[in-house]
């Protein structure tokens, strides 16, 4: 058990659509990340928070945006639902001015 | 940022065998990390080898880094079927994220 959790398991939503995905992390993990991985392949990072202010984003359009609060609690918000967004979707949190990452278990994405 | 690309695709042994993974990666790093998945779950952190490391060990892991030949290898000994998972490596370098490659797939027969 890595302290993470994520909610809800599993989702299925239309294309269009808006979702919301959340993360909790351990007390102390001020840095979360968020991560997409499509089937048989592996994570591609989406973006970044640390103190509730997002420092890094890969390549994923603007209708990919994220929160992070300060009870180390995060959101992950996708607009405009594609077909190509049902994916696995990860977040990661990790201790002050260290490198290892703590996934919760993942929210599992269909867009119909 | 880069991404690591390990090799094989995918690795089929008998229990109680070893498995080796092997991880390229194109430019400088500051650590690199394994993690395990197990069936599309989340990631868990195996091991971190710093870029002035070239050998470290937890449990039956064997992690070796040669930065000149921009290259990690993962060794598990005495595999168990409990080992069976995708095996992903991920560099990193002097920004923020971890860049993950496709993985390879280890299956441990019993």
């Amino acid at each position: 058990e890595t302290g993470v959790t994520q909610s809800p398991t599993h989702l299925i939503k239309t294309r269009g659509q808006q979702v919301t995905l959340r993360c909790s992390s351990q007390s102390g993990h001020n840095t979360v990340s968020w991560y997409q991985q499509a089937l048989g392949q592996g994570p591609q990072f989406i973006f970044q928070y640390y103190r509730e202010e997002e420092n890094g984003r890969g390549n994923f359009p603007p209708r990919f945006s994220g929160l992070q609060f300060p009870n180390y609690s995060s959101e992950l918000n996708v607009n405009a639902l594609e077909l190509d967004d049902s994916a696995l979707y990860l977040c990661a949190s990790s201790l002050p001015l260290t490198d290892t990452q703590y996934f919760g278990p993942g929210t599992r994405l269909t867009v119909l | 940022s880069q991404q690591g690309e390990e090799d094989p695709q995918a690795l089929s042994i008998q229990e109680g065998e070893n498995a080796t993974m092997n991880c390229s990666y194109k430019t400088s790093i500051n650590n690199l990390q394994w993690y395990r998945q197990n069936s599309g779950r989340g990631l868990v952190h195996l091991i971190l080898i710093r870029s002035n490391e070239r050998e470290k060990h937890s449990g039956r892991l064997r992690v070796t880094l040669d930065t000149s030949k921009k290259s990690s290898s993962l060794l598990i000994t005495a595999s168990r079927a409990a080992d069976t998972a995708s095996y992903f490596c991920a560099p990193r370098s002097n920004d923020y994220k971890l860049s993950f490659g496709a993985g390879t797939t280890v299956t441990v027969r019993a």
